[in-house]
């Protein structure tokens, strides 16, 4: 098994649409995630870490469950410069961040 | 807002050369790791470093691969003998000690021929 494995895409939306993201990890001890954007041949941006309890920022909502192993990104009210690879990224003990194929996603106008 | 800075942007370099990759962190981080990402795939990680010693690596990491904080403010990452399969985007990171807010740099894209 994968130890983040993603849906690779890619996500052809409209603009205005909410689109959701799924990500799984294999290690249950794992205690922090996050999601990160990259944008064509550029580095990885943090989008937003992901908490227990869900949280959102903006038109961006992060949920974890920690029994299945699951972490998902909502996006509401899609722009065009959403368009990006959304990326699940797991922190693996205090240093290493392992990081999923990503998302590709295109919001068409 | 404070930046990770990587020098060069592109580097092309002959199978079996040396190449030195630079990176300028954030002046207050104490973390700092390299990354790698091959064209199409994940980014993976190669090494952490903190207090002048790596701590942890990856398998990718082998003895081909070194890094060096040589004068307090500058952190590199050599590849000795460069492969055909070393091209790839080269990031990189550092943090704060404490959150696990990682900065990225833009990146060094090296292409082996």
């Amino acid at each position: 098994r994968k130890e983040v494995e993603q849906d690779p895409g890619p996500f052809n939306v409209p603009e205005g649409a909410t689109v959701a993201f799924n990500c799984t990890y294999s290690n249950s001890a794992s205690q922090s995630f996050f999601w990160y954007r990259q944008d064509c041949r550029k580095e990885p941006k943090l989008l937003m870490s992901v908490y227990s309890s869900g949280n959102e920022d903006g038109r961006f909502t992060a949920q974890l469950n920690r029994a299945s192993q699951y972490i998902s990104l909502l996006i509401r009210d899609s722009k065009l410069s959403d368009s990006a690879t959304y990326l699940c990224v797991v922190l693996q003990g205090a240093q290493k961040l392992v990081f999923g194929q990503g998302t590709r996603l295109t919001i068409n106008p | 807002e404070p930046e990770v800075t990587q020098t060069p942007s592109h580097q092309v370099t002959q199978m079996g050369q040396e190449v030195i990759l630079r990176c300028v962190p954030i002046s207050n981080h104490l973390y700092f790791y390299w990354y790698r990402q091959i064209l199409g795939q994940k980014v993976e990680f190669l090494v952490s470093f903190y207090n002048n010693e790596i701590s942890e690596k990856s398998e990718i990491f082998d003895d081909q691969f070194s890094v060096e904080r040589p004068d307090g403010s500058n952190f590199t990452l050599k590849i000795r003998s460069t492969k055909l399969e070393d091209s790839a985007m080269y990031f990189c990171a550092s943090r704060e000690v404490a959150n696990y807010g990682y900065t990225f740099g833009s990146g060094t894209r090296l292409t082996v021929v």
